[in-house]
């Protein structure tokens, strides 16, 4: 257990709508990032949280936004969905930024 | 443009022998190297770290090289056990603007034969 836990861990929804993806850190990490998994791609870099703030950002679209809370959990929002983003959506966090991210089991996310 | 390459998707390995994993990357300002392992439906999780300023570093059956001028890193799995059998992702962190996020490579498949 990596302690960071992700949910849902499956969704499954239709062209067209929007999702949010929830991810609690470690206890006392205070950097988030969020990665995408497509079918036989490696770990995409989306976009990255330190302590609520954004401090990078990726390849990631412009349908998808995220934030980081007070409480330091972070939300992904997918919207408008469509096929080509089914995928597997992983959190991970650290202590600070750059050092070794502990990832959770990850949202596979199916979009019909 | 891929920063972090591993070029071979598989690879396969007698049980006792040794696993060599490789990765190349193409930026110079990269400083700190990480390697992950994945089972499936399990998220990605972190075997070993190297600095730039290192060219070797150890932990147990695990062993990274750095060659900077060479812009390559490696895995060395001693002795290889079937339990080794995942996916491998080489990492860099990113630098400047992107300090502090990690940049995978696409990995690769090791299967260890008993």
């Amino acid at each position: 257990d990596s302690g960071v836990t992700q949910t849902p861990k499956h969704l499954i929804t239709a062209t067209g709508q929007r999702v949010t993806l929830r991810c609690s850190p470690r206890s006392g990490d205070l950097s988030v990032y969020w990665y995408q998994q497509s079918l036989d791609q490696g770990l995409q870099f989306l976009i990255h949280y330190y302590n609520g703030e954004e401090r990078a950002k990726g390849n990631i679209l412009e349908r998808f936004s995220a934030q980081q809370f007070p409480d330091l959990h972070s939300e992904l929002n997918l919207s408008s969905l469509e096929l080509g983003d089914s995928a597997l959506y992983f959190c991970a966090s650290s202590v600070v930024a750059g050092s070794e991210a502990f990832f959770g089991q990850g949202t596979r996310l199916t979009v019909v | 443009d891929q920063q972090v390459k591993q070029n071979s998707p598989s690879l396969s390995v007698q049980e006792g022998r040794i696993s060599i994993l490789n990765c190349d990357y193409t930026n110079s300002m990269f400083d700190y190297f990480l390697w992950y392992k994945k089972y499936p439906a399990e998220g990605p999780t972190f075997l070993i770290s190297i600095s730039s300023i290192k060219d070797k570093n150890e932990d147990g059956r695990f062993t990274v090289f750095l060659n900077k001028s060479a812009k390559h890193l490696s895995l060395h799995i001693v002795p290889s056990q079937p339990g080794d059998s995942a996916v491998y992702f080489c990492a860099a962190r990113g630098y400047g603007g992107s300090q502090g996020n990690l940049i995978f490579g696409k990995g690769t498949k090791l299967s260890v034969k008993p």
